[in-house]
């Protein structure tokens, strides 16, 4: 079964407003990773929290870890057109397979 | 720098058939690592490979599919016999050093791979 799982599985916000999306795991991980997939790409790493952090920024990106309850959120702020894309976490329990969810489809709309 | 690149990024093939994918990991990296993507999906891992050594399999299938990543030139993926199941996307990552010092996974663009 996937170590990760994404909840929403789609959602579609207007430009500007902010997006939130959760990943939820089973066992313990020693980090997590967010990706980015726009259609038909690759993957696009943007940020690897471990398991001691909380709380991780960059740009417009926050995503917090909370491994008593083995969930992690990324929020989007102030959304735009280019962020339209599948958003993945992936989790790393100390050996180097990288477990997926399914994914989060964003749609931003102008 | 140029990043992970694969190729083909799209490959049809008709049962039967075999598949070759290629992949060459971003300049100075040694640590390759292949994914498979169905439809729907999230990646699913296949294979960790260093430079001539084949480090863990078991994400790959026991029968039809090969790895490997020689001293000189691509990783390669092959796929024997191919059957409609098969048709994914095949991602190919790699990193500098070994994956549990926390290093970050690069990935390529992909190869398609439609079986007819």
């Amino acid at each position: 079964s996937q170590q990760g799982e994404e909840d929403p599985q789609a959602l579609s916000i207007q430009e500007g407003e902010n997006a939130t999306m959760n990943c939820s795991y089973k066992t313990s991980i020693n980090n997590l990773q967010w990706y980015r997939q726009n259609s038909g790409r690759g993957l696009v790493h943007l940020i690897l929290i471990r398991s001691n952090e909380r709380e991780k920024h960059s740009g417009r990106l926050r995503v917090t870890l909370d491994t008593s309850k083995k969930s992690s959120s990324l929020l989007i702020t102030a959304s735009r057109a280019a962020d339209t894309a599948s958003y993945f976490c992936a989790t790393d329990r100390n050996d180097y397979k990288l477990s997926f969810g399914a994914g989060t489809t964003v749609t931003v709309r102008a | 720098n140029a990043g992970v690149m694969q190729n083909p990024r799209h490959l049809v093939r008709r049962r039967g058939q075999e598949a070759r994918l290629r992949c060459s990991p971003m300049k100075g990296h040694s640590h390759v690592y292949w994914y498979r993507q169905l439809p729907e999906e999230g990646l699913k891992f296949m294979v960790y490979l260093q430079k001539e050594n084949i480090i863990d399999e078991s994400g790959m299938p026991k029968e039809r599919f090969s790895a490997e990543f020689p001293k000189e030139g691509p990783s390669i993926l092959r796929i024997q016999q191919v059957v409609r199941g098969d048709s994914a996307a095949y991602f190919c990552a790699s990193s500098l050093a070994r994956r549990d010092t926390q290093e970050t996974q690069y990935f390529g663009p992909g190869t398609r791979l439609l079986v007819l």
